[in-house]
């Protein structure tokens, strides 16, 4: 069974540009939550999407933002980009019969902003 | 907001060495997950616990949850270099939002 597919692994982009990270879940998984992680804040819940609805929200800004597909792959969108957007960016998914929040991640996007 | 702390923050040891890494919190939780990360990944799920006073063992590794299911602990007998990576707790009503611990960065030298 395929993994969490994340694109691209690697970008760069400067300040004020926008950027739009892809994730694919396991298969038969409808549940997926985004994560940024950085090394003085660790890792923050962004949003979790489940049958295309954004079902949880983190204390984030509107800048950031996501979406899901029919097909459970969901995006994420971080507008007007600032320096300490700069993380990287976990995708993960997990099944409704998963015990507790178990959580299945993908290898991230490694975001750097200039 | 529930939250969770983890000590040590860093811990280097020596190959053969054991160790024992806490997870804590006021807060109760319907269930706890340990994850370990490498540099470059993302986190790989090693173990769930959903009972007071469950331990699981994972090769040299054990994991407890408090009777409270306030608090988890992993232990990691005669470490090897190979353990070296980021252990993080998590925990959470359910799967959508999960709560981190920060982690503890383990070293472990040949």
């Amino acid at each position: 069974k395929a993994g969490v597919t994340q694109t691209p692994r690697y970008l760069i982009k400067t300040r004020g540009q926008q950027v739009t990270l892809s994730c694919s879940p396991i298969s038969g998984h409808r549940s997926v939550s985004w994560y940024q992680q950085t090394p003085g804040q660790g890792l923050q819940f962004l949003f979790e999407y489940f049958s295309e609805t954004q079902r949880n929200k983190g204390n984030f800004p509107g800048r950031f933002s996501g979406r899901q597909f029919s097909n459970s792959r969901s995006e994420m969108n971080v507008s007007t980009l600032e320096l300490g957007d700069s993380a990287l960016y976990l995708c993960a998914s997990s099944q409704e019969t998963s015990r507790g929040g178990e959580l299945f991640f993908g290898e991230g996007s490694r975001l750097t902003v200039l | 907001t529930q939250l969770l702390e983890q000590s040590p923050q860093f811990l280097s040891i020596q190959e053969g060495e054991n160790l024992t890494v806490y997870c804590n919190s006021s807060s109760v939780f319907s269930s706890l997950q340990w994850y370990r990360q490498e540099p470059g990944e993302g986190p790989v799920l090693l173990v769930t616990v959903v009972t007071g006073g469950e331990v699981k063992k994972l090769k040299r590794l054990t994991f407890q949850f408090g009777d409270a299911r306030k608090d988890s602990s992993l232990h990691i007998t005669a470490a090897q270099p190979g353990d070296t990576g980021l252990y993080l707790c998590a925990g959470g009503a359910n799967a959508g939002k999960s709560t981190f611990g920060d982690g503890t960065t383990l070293t472990v030298k040949p």
